[in-house]
């Protein structure tokens, strides 16, 4: 079983769409957890921190259940501008990621 | 300023060539990383640097030669590279701490490293 497990998709979603993205972790003891997206031919560019109880920021929701372990990421009224790889990372170990495969998302027009 | 810079963005060698790949952030960050990214995959890590001292090595081919001669640099030194080493190498950094929020790692924007 891998560590970080995510659906492939891609999903396609019209734009105004509401998405949500499920991903799964394996190790009960891990503490930190994030939703980082990487544009095509880009860099992972941090999206936010997944807390306990839950966060939001602006259009975007995440989630995490731990009796479950399983993280999730809403995205509310889809952008264009939105398309991209939605990659969920949890630290595995001190300084150490693990990246899930990553979702990848198309919002089209 | 979350800036991570990498040097070349662009890199072609052949398998007898000696390169180095550079990285440099000015966010105060005391730890660093190299990742390796193939097409249509996730970042695999390869190295991480806490306080300029090598932390982690991911078992990574000896062709590979990580430095890091300050808190603000690190290099990667590439020697006698297969064709499969092709890939986008990624730098990154993070604080070192511990805690909510703290380990927060920037990416560079990478080399896109082709090995002919």
């Amino acid at each position: 079983r891998k560590e970080v497990e995510q659906d492939p998709g891609p999903f396609n979603v019209p734009e105004g769409a509401t998405v949500a993205f499920n991903c799964t972790y394996s190790n009960s003891a891990s503490q930190s957890f994030f939703w980082y997206r990487q544009d095509c031919r880009k860099e992972p560019k941090l999206l936010m921190s997944v807390y306990s109880s839950g966060n939001e920021d602006g259009r975007f929701t995440a989630q995490l259940n731990r009796a479950s372990q399983y993280i999730s990421l809403l995205i509310r009224d889809s952008k264009l501008s939105d398309s991209a790889t939605y990659l969920c990372v949890v630290r595995g170990g001190f300084q150490k990621l693990v990246f899930g495969t990553g979702t990848r998302l198309l919002v089209s027009p | 300023d979350t800036e991570v810079t990498q040097t070349p963005k662009h890199l072609v060698m052949g398998m007898t060539n000696k390169k180095s790949l550079k990285c440099e952030q000015h966010m105060g960050h005391r730890a660093m990383y190299w990742y390796k990214q193939k097409a249509k995959k996730p970042p695999e890590l390869m190295f991480v640097y806490s306080y300029e001292k090598l932390s982690i090595n991911e078992s990574v081919p000896s062709r590979f030669s990580p430095e890091c001669p300050n808190s603000s640099l690190l290099n990667l030194h590439l020697h006698a590279l297969q064709p499969e080493d092709s890939a986008l190498y990624l730098c990154a950094s993070s604080q070192v701490r511990m805690g909510l929020g703290k380990n927060i790692q920037y990416f560079g924007a990478g080399t896109r490293l082709s090995v002919l």
